[in-house]
Formats: structure tokens, C-alpha cells, sequence
């Protein structure tokens, strides 16, 4: 069946501007994860959505970071003023109820000039 | 909060030697622990995991070992092969946190 699927595969955008980033789970998948992935280094927690359960939103950065999700569906990750070092790779990542097991997407590449 | 070490950050290999990744964990509570892979440009992917309740898992060449009492957990390849070239990357959850703290990945390259 599909994969995890996110959009812009990349983005470009000057400094201060504010970007939208998309995640498509996998139909059925309960649990969503948003992580940040600079160049050359680990995966960094950002938010995680389970159900209608408020969201855990302990790792993201500043208040410039938001998330939402619709119910057990798309979830769009928004950075307001964004800032260079803002650039690197978003994931987003789901699992179904039974599972630990975590799908990735294919990440959205950020750069802000 | 959790925090997760993983090491070597870099690692070498001859075709055909083994390989192994550690990790330690702060996080008693830590229940599951997977390995992920992942390939120049390309997503992570799960090749292994564990869970606390046993001390090793093995799949064809790579073996998980976890050591609950020292808090740590490693990753073994066997007959490495150059396909086996990427980042390895550890994580640790537990059941009542739900979210997968990672480890800061292994560059692996296995020379022909």
C-alpha cells in the first residue's frame, strides 16, 4: 500500500517568510510524528499527535513552530519568520495503534536564504 | 528527559569483518529499541528492534544485544557488505512517553 508521503519534497524560502509543510500518514496509522533532521546529524523530535489525545509538542524549538492534524489524517507542520537555521530536512513519520514501528516519509528539504 | 548515546560516530569496515554500534540509554523506563537505516538522501528505515523484555534478537547478518542493567544496547553486522554502507541510527521509547528518542547516527562504510 502508499507509504508516508510529504510535500514539498523541498522548499525554498527567503528568511522571515512562513512555510507550510505537509504529511500524509498511512491510512489507519493513530500515531504522528514530525521530526527534524539537520545536514549531517540525528533526528530531532519535534511533536507527536495520538488520536484525539492532546498533541506532545515537548520538542519543538520556539513558539515560530506549530503543528496541526485533522483528526487520524494530514498533519502540516508550519514555521512562522523562519530563520537560517530553520534549513534541514522535516520527517514525518507514523505508526499504527499495535505497533512501536515508525514509517517514515521521504522528508521535506528546507533551506532559507 | 531521555537522552540517548550512540558510538563510533564513524565507522570502517573491511567486506566481509563485522561491525558493531553501541548505545546507552538514561531512560529506566525505556522499553523498545529499534535500529534504523538510512541511505545518502533517502528516509529511515527499521532493520531491527527490540524489546525489554529479551536480551538478544537476530535476523540473517545483524543481532541486537541489550544489557537492561547497564542501560545500553548494540548493533551487530556480520560479513558486512558494501551495500551495508548508510547511517545507523539507535532509538529508545517506553510505553508511557510513546515517542522515539534517537541517538546522533553511525556513518558506516564497508570498502569492497
Amino acid at each position: 500500500g502508499a507509504g508516508v508521503s510529504q510535500s514539498p519534497s523541498n522548499k525554498v524560502t527567503e528568511k522571515g517568510k512562513d512555510v507550510e509543510l505537509r504529511c500524509d500518514p498511512i491510512s489507519g496509522h493513530t500515531a504522528l510524528y514530525w521530526y527534524r533532521q539537520r545536514l549531517g546529524q540525528g533526528l530531532e523530535f519535534l511533536i507527536y499527535f495520538q488520536g484525539n489525545s492532546a498533541p506532545d509538542k515537548s520538542g519543538l524549538p520556539s513558539d515560530r513552530f506549530s503543528a496541526e492534524r485533522t483528526g487520524e489524517s494530514v498533519s502540516t507542520l508550519t514555521i512562522q519568520r523562519t530563520q537560517q537555521e530553520d534549513s534541514a530536512v522535516y520527517l514525518c513519520a507514523s505508526r499504527p495503534t499495535a505497533s512501536y514501528e515508525q514509517y517514515f516519509g521521504p522528508g521535506t528539504r528546507l533551506t532559507v536564504t | 528527559g531521555e537522552n540517548v548515546e550512540q558510538h563510533p560516530s564513524t565507522l570502517s569496515v573491511q567486506e566481509g569483518d563485522s561491525a558493531v554500534i553501541k548505545c546507552t540509554y538514561s531512560d529506566s523506563a525505556s522499553n523498545y529499541f529499534p535500529w534504523y537505516k538510512q541511505e545518502l538522501g533517502k528516509r529511515p528505515q527499521l532493520i531491527i528492534d527490540i524489546r525489554s523484555n529479551v536480551g538478544e534478537k537476530k535476523d540473517q547478518r545483524i543481532a541486537v544485544t541489550l544489557n537492561k542493567t547497564a542501560k545500553h544496547f548494540s548493533l551487530h553486522i556480520t560479513e558486512t557488505q558494501p551495500e551495508d554502507s548508510a547511517v545507523y541510527f539507535c532509538a529508545a521509547a517506553s510505553y508511557n512517553t510513546d515517542k522515539l528518542i534517537f541517538g546522533t547516527g553511525t556513518r558506516l562504510q564497508v570498502f569492497p
